[in-house]
């Protein structure tokens, strides 16, 4: 089944602990993406990867980090995550080629005290 | 500033009858629009799109009309049903920016029976 996947689901946190949270896709797909989802804001891209070693800052990138070593995954970290980041996290993928239809993964709830 | 706006934060409707969503442009560039569906719990999900080529199309229930002039577009669901119930989001992009997807707010669809 063509997916992507994302983990945590859902994550508690204090301020300054370091996370990451892990996104895999298996449709070889060489675009992929990090947005986050807030009250009144809709989907805001964090970061973007167009391939392997080609990482791009999206609208919002203060305060995360990305990294594209393999195809498949692109984790998002927050090495010192602040109350601000609490938010929703949607991890996509698409295929090269400016019109690909973008997959989704199933979110990952962070909360951060 | 926000280049997709979806002003209604929610509509509420009589299963059967039209749902008429909404979403309004300010970025003459775009010329590729699509809505995401989204259930709770659940990534968004590609429901249908239209190039500015086009000033509609159809794909089952759901429609979706694109008036250029006024940067406007909107997404017709007839019949409703109520597992059309969620969060729509539409997005644009432009082919000269790698087709990066710039999405709304999101309105909440509720079908009632």
């Amino acid at each position: 089944e063509a997916q992507v996947t994302q983990n945590p689901r859902y994550l508690i946190t204090v301020t300054g602990k370091k996370l990451t949270v892990t996104c895999s896709q298996n449709m070889n797909h060489e675009y992929m993406s990090w947005y986050r989802q807030d009250p009144g804001l809709g989907l805001r891209q964090i970061y973007y990867s167009m391939n392997v070693e080609v990482t791009d800052k999206g609208d919002v990138p203060e305060g995360y980090k990305v990294s594209r070593k393999e195809k498949r995954n692109f984790p998002l970290i927050l090495e010192s995550p602040s109350p601000n980041q609490t938010s929703l996290y949607f991890c996509a993928s698409r295929a090269a080629g400016p019109r690909g239809e973008q997959f989704f993964g199933p979110g990952t709830r962070l909360t951060v005290l | 500033d926000q280049q997709v706006k979806q002003n209604s934060p929610s509509l509420s409707v009589q299963e059967g009858r039209i749902s008429i969503l909404n979403c309004d442009y300010t970025n003459s560039m775009f010329d590729y629009f699509l809505w995401y569906k989204k259930y709770p719990a659940e990534g968004p999900t590609f429901l249908i799109s239209i190039s500015s080529i086009k000033d509609k199309n159809e794909d089952g229930r759901f429609t979706v009309f694109l008036n250029k002039s006024a940067k406007h577009l909107s997404l017709h669901i007839v019949p409703s049903q109520p597992g059309d119930s969620a969060v729509y989001f539409c997005a644009a992009s432009a082919i000269n920016q790698g087709g990066k997807l710039i999405f709304g707010q999101g309105t909440e669809l509720s079908v009632k029976p």
